[in-house]
């Protein structure tokens, strides 16, 4: 079974600009979840999707967003990047009722 | 709000040697337990992790880590370590009752392991 695949796995962009991530999760996983991770502030929670709905959501301000699609593939967007979101942006998915979650290799952010 | 302490940022050992990494965490509900391992330039594995049951879990690569409630403990501990072990462990915890999937991670042990 193919693992959680993410796309690109390394982007720069300009401040200023807008970025799409996206996040194919587990052939029968329906939840996904963003992370990001940063040397300063470590690993932290962005939101979890689940059936096209906005599960939970972590402290991030509203230029983070997410969307899930049909077949439980998501994106997450970023708009107006500053230099602070250069990071790691990884992507997990869950089956049904289940606690462990399986991560992606991650995209890489530079905003310059 | 649950937050979870990892005390040791690095630990160097020299091969076949054992080690113990610290993971402390804190809640005011029940949580579900997880070490991940993330090795250069790649995504987390989950290494181990604690749901119920008993309080001691093995992974199949010879870590294990035991849940002391009392303590509000999960310290992940290896007999006899391998250079290949050399990666960054994360500890996490996951609130039992909030519904969905959200990990709240320590800070992470970089695990040196030296010939």
């Amino acid at each position: 079974k193919a693992g959680v695949t993410q796309t690109p796995r390394y982007l720069i962009k300009t401040r200023g600009q807008q970025v799409t991530l996206s996040c194919s999760p587990i052939s029968g996983h329906r939840s996904v979840s963003w992370y990001q991770q940063t040397p300063g502030q470590g690993l932290q929670f962005l939101f979890e999707y689940f059936s096209e709905t906005q599960r939970n959501k972590g402290n991030f301000p509203g230029r983070f967003s997410g969307r899930q699609f049909s077949n439980s593939r998501s994106e997450m967007n970023v708009s107006t990047l500053e230099l602070g979101d250069s990071a790691l942006y990884l992507c997990a998915s869950s089956r049904d009722n289940s606690y462990e979650q399986y991560f992606g290799p991650g995209t890489r952010l530079t905003v310059t | 709000a649950q937050s979870v302490t990892q005390l040791d940022s690095q630990v160097p050992v020299f091969e076949e040697a054992p080690v113990e990494l610290r993971c402390n965490y804190s809640s005011s509900v029940s949580v579900y337990l997880f070490w991940y391992v993330q090795y250069p330039n790649q995504g987390l594995q989950l290494l181990l992790k604690y749901l119920s049951g008993s309080t001691l879990v093995e992974s199949i690569n010879g870590f294990e880590a035991e849940f002391n409630k009392s303590q509000t403990s999960f310290h992940l501990r290896k007999p006899s370590v391998h250079i290949s072990d050399t990666a960054e462990y994360f500890c996490a915890v996951s609130d039992r009752a909030g519904g969905g999937n959200k990990l709240t991670f320590g800070t992470g042990t970089q695990l040196k392991v030296e010939l």
